[in-house]
């Protein structure tokens, strides 16, 4: 089964609307991330969490928060989306330490109208 | 701050041979990992292999290895007797603070019969 699922798969908002992307992992990992994925940019990290009840900042924030109420959950959160947050997004969760691989979950595209 | 520089937009070779993919990467840590990951045409973000920058020998995964050269800060994939299933983006990643990744922008592998 996979290990990391995220829901929704497919997602249509519009603009000024607020849009609630989750993330569910079962390999008991204590980091949980979030990135975005667009074209020529590879993946870029908006916020991850070392634990429950943590969330920390990445490279891309603005216009987004995120939620991390249990171990297994982690959820990004669009308050006023905006058409320039149209990507693709992908939560992972690691393992601690610098040697852990991470594993993704299989994406979610969110168009913003 | 990790950065990770793939200058390799797109590589088309033919099946049954060999293929190398540029990665290099500039971090101000003395010991560090580095990663690949594959991303499929459906999407899908999976771990291939790493390496330890403590370690010369370069790793090896089945017909995936490594061509870390420390001084040149270069980590290259190297993909042996490539197969129609090897076609993918591939992304090189390296770790910061809670094993944060940053990622190249990845490079696009065709591999024709």
């Amino acid at each position: 089964e996979a290990a990391v699922t995220q829901s929704p798969r497919n997602k249509v908002a519009v603009t000024g609307g607020k849009v609630t992307l989750s993330c569910n992992q079962t390999n008991n990992h204590n980091n949980m991330y979030w990135y975005r994925q667009d074209t020529g940019h590879g993946l870029r990290l908006i916020h991850y969490s070392y634990g429950a009840g943590s969330t920390e900042k990445g490279d891309i924030p603005d216009g987004y928060k995120a939620s991390r109420p249990s171990q297994e959950n982690f959820s990004l959160i669009l308050e006023l989306a905006t058409p320039s947050q149209t990507s693709v997004y992908f939560c992972a969760s690691g393992a601690g330490g610098d040697y852990a691989e991470q594993f993704f979950g299989p994406g979610t595209r969110l168009t913003v109208l | 701050a990790q950065k990770v520089t793939q200058t390799q937009t797109s590589i088309s070779v033919v099946e049954k041979t060999t293929v190398t993919m540029d990665c290099v990467y500039e971090t101000r840590d003395s010991s560090y990992f580095l990663f690949w990951y594959k991303q499929t045409a459906s999407g899908e973000i999976v771990f291939l292999i790493r390496q330890d920058s403590y370690k010369k020998e370069n790793a090896t995964v089945g017909h995936y290895s490594l061509n870390f050269q420390k001084p040149k800060s270069s980590i290259g994939l190297i993909i042996t007797a490539t197969q129609i299933e090897d076609s993918a983006v591939y992304f090189c990643a390296i770790p910061s603070n809670y094993n944060v990744l940053y990622f190249g922008s990845g490079t696009k592998l065709t591999v024709e019969p």
